[in-house]
């Protein structure tokens, strides 16, 4: 089946930097979803991608769908602790219906 | 507040027993999910409903089957757990058309099989 490779898997950082990760496909998809799972919780959109080339901001977080539509990366600008947790790319794929493809997951830590 | 629940947060079984995960969604959605959720290997989709007594399979449905009897409720049943089952499992909804971002996911429940 289709696949996301999200990179990197975790991510150490001191509280005040700022966050990239990042997902690949060799499929395209129709939209990008971005998603925060907090300890002992599911998943929680962030942000949501449609069209190619689309920048959206959330407050400190800045997610964008790749101009190929294979790709997607989300920026979390100067971090806090409360940022902690598990960040999930998400994709549609054109034929999918319903049929979510995720990535692996980036595990944030961050030391206060 | 919409919501997503499921029936145990934890649940500690035996091998070869036969474990029931019930989810209950109350947004009057048609679609139903059931995830297992692995370090390092995302979230995988076990099976989906899009409507009363109506299922498909997703991407590793070996070992598990589904029931949805009621509108608001799917279970996803382990006929035998084994150990490779442990995992946390997570149940999701949403309407039946729409761009993905509808998905609502309930807390998980983390199974261990011992």
């Amino acid at each position: 089946g289709q696949q996301l490779n999200q990179s990197p898997q975790s991510m150490f950082i001191q509280e005040g930097e700022d966050v990239s990760m990042n997902c690949t496909s060799s499929s395209i998809f129709n939209t990008w979803l971005w998603y925060k799972q907090e300890p002992g919780e599911g998943p929680v959109l962030l942000i949501a991608l449609y069209k190619a080339g689309e920048l959206t901001s959330n407050g400190r977080l800045t997610a964008q769908f790749g101009i190929t539509r294979k790709d997607s990366f989300l920026n979390i600008s100067a971090s806090i602790p409360s940022d902690v947790g598990i960040y999930f790319c998400a994709g549609l794929p054109p034929q999918g219906a319903q049929k979510l493809v995720f990535g692996q997951g980036t595990r944030l830590t961050i030391n206060p | 507040d919409v919501k997503v629940t499921q029936s145990s947060r934890y649940l500690v079984k035996r091998t070869g027993e036969k474990v029931f995960l019930e989810c209950v969604q109350d947004m009057d959605h048609e679609n139903m999910f059931w995830y297992r959720q692995d370090p390092g290997l995302g979230l995988r989709l076990i099976y989906f409903s899009y409507d009363v007594k109506m299922k498909e399979k997703g991407d590793i449905p070996e070992g598990y089957s589904v029931s949805r009897e009621k509108k608001e409720r799917f279970s996803l049943i382990l006929e035998s757990a084994s150990t490779n089952q442990t995992s946390m499992y997570l149940c999701a909804s949403s309407p039946p058309t729409g761009t993905g971002r509808e998905r609502v996911f309930g807390p998980g429940t983390r199974l261990t099989v011992t």
